[in-house]
C-alpha cells in the first residue's frame, strides 16, 4: 500500500498570501496524483489531477506540481473561500487508492 | 448535470447490517467506475470500495474486505454498499463518488453529499 503524507497538518495564511502544501508518497506514483478541497459539511471537490492539470472550473490561482514521490499544491493568492482542508490522493497503484491525511488551511 | 444522492445511513448496533444506496443521474452510469469513500468524524478521507463500470470487477480496502459488498444496477443507475458485521470504527460519513475511468480506478470528479453511518449500542 502506498502511504501518502501531507505537510504541514495546519497552515496559517493571511488572505492574499501564497500557500504551499506538500504531499509525499512512500513510493513513486509517477504523475498519478489528485488534489481535493473540502469545506466543512461539504463533500470533497476535485481541484487537480495528473499532478498539475486543473479540473473544470478551478481558478488559475490553484496550481499543482511534482512527480514521483514529491508533490506541491500552490494557491497563489488566498481568497476567503479557499480556507478549507486539502487532500492528495494517488491512483498509480491500487487497490487501495490512498489519500493523504490532509492539510487544513486556516486564516492567520 | 451530474447528481449523486446517497441514502440508507443511520444508527446500527455493533454486529449489525446496513445497506447504502447511491442514485446517479446526469451521465452514462454504466460507463464509469464508482467508489465509496468514508470519513470518520473529524478525520480524513478513506477509500472503502470500488466497482468497474460493467460491475465485473470489485475492489475493497482491507479494513472492510469480507464484511462489505459493493454492487451496481446499471439499469437503475444505482450503486449499493452492503455492510455487514459493522464495528464502531465503521462510523463515518459515506460518500459515493464517480470515477473518471471505466475499467480502472483513477480519481473522482463528482461526489455525493454523503450519508452518515453510526455504529453504536
Amino acid at each position: 500500500e502506498i502511504v501518502m503524507t501531507q505537510s504541514p497538518a495546519t497552515l496559517s495564511v493571511s488572505p492574499g498570501e501564497r500557500a504551499t502544501l506538500s504531499c509525499r508518497a512512500s513510493q513513486s506514483v509517477s504523475s498519478n496524483l489528485a488534489w481535493y478541497q473540502q469545506k466543512p459539511g461539504q463533500a470533497p471537490r476535485l481541484l487537480i489531477y495528473g499532478a498539475s492539470t486543473r479540473a473544470t472550473g478551478i481558478p488559475a490561482r490553484f496550481s499543482g506540481s511534482g512527480s514521483g514521490t514529491e508533490f506541491t499544491l500552490t494557491i497563489s493568492s488566498l481568497q476567503s473561500e479557499d480556507f478549507a482542508i486539502y487532500y492528495c490522493q494517488q491512483y498509480n497503484n491500487w487497490p487501495p487508492l490512498t489519500f493523504g491525511g490532509g492539510t487544513k488551511v486556516e486564516i492567520k | 448535470e451530474v447528481h449523486l444522492l446517497e441514502s440508507g445511513g443511520g444508527l446500527v448496533q455493533p454486529g449489525g447490517s446496513l445497506r447504502l444506496s447511491c442514485a446517479a443521474s446526469g451521465f452514462t452510469f454504466s460507463s464509469y467506475s464508482m467508489t465509496w469513500v468514508r470519513q470518520a468524524p473529524g478525520k480524513g478521507l478513506e477509500w472503502v470500495s470500488a466497482i468497474s463500470g460493467s460491475g465485473g470487477s470489485t475492489y475493497y480496502a482491507d479494513s472492510v474486505k469480507g464484511r462489505f459488498t459493493i454492487s451496481r444496477d446499471n439499469s437503475k443507475n444505482t450503486l449499493s454498499l452492503q455492510m455487514n458485521s459493522l464495528r464502531a470504527e465503521d462510523t463515518a460519513v459515506y460518500y459515493c463518488a464517480k470515477d473518471v475511468g471505466s475499467n480502472y480506478l483513477y480519481y473522482f470528479n463528482y461526489w455525493g453529499q454523503g450519508t452518515l453511518v453510526t455504529v453504536s449500542s
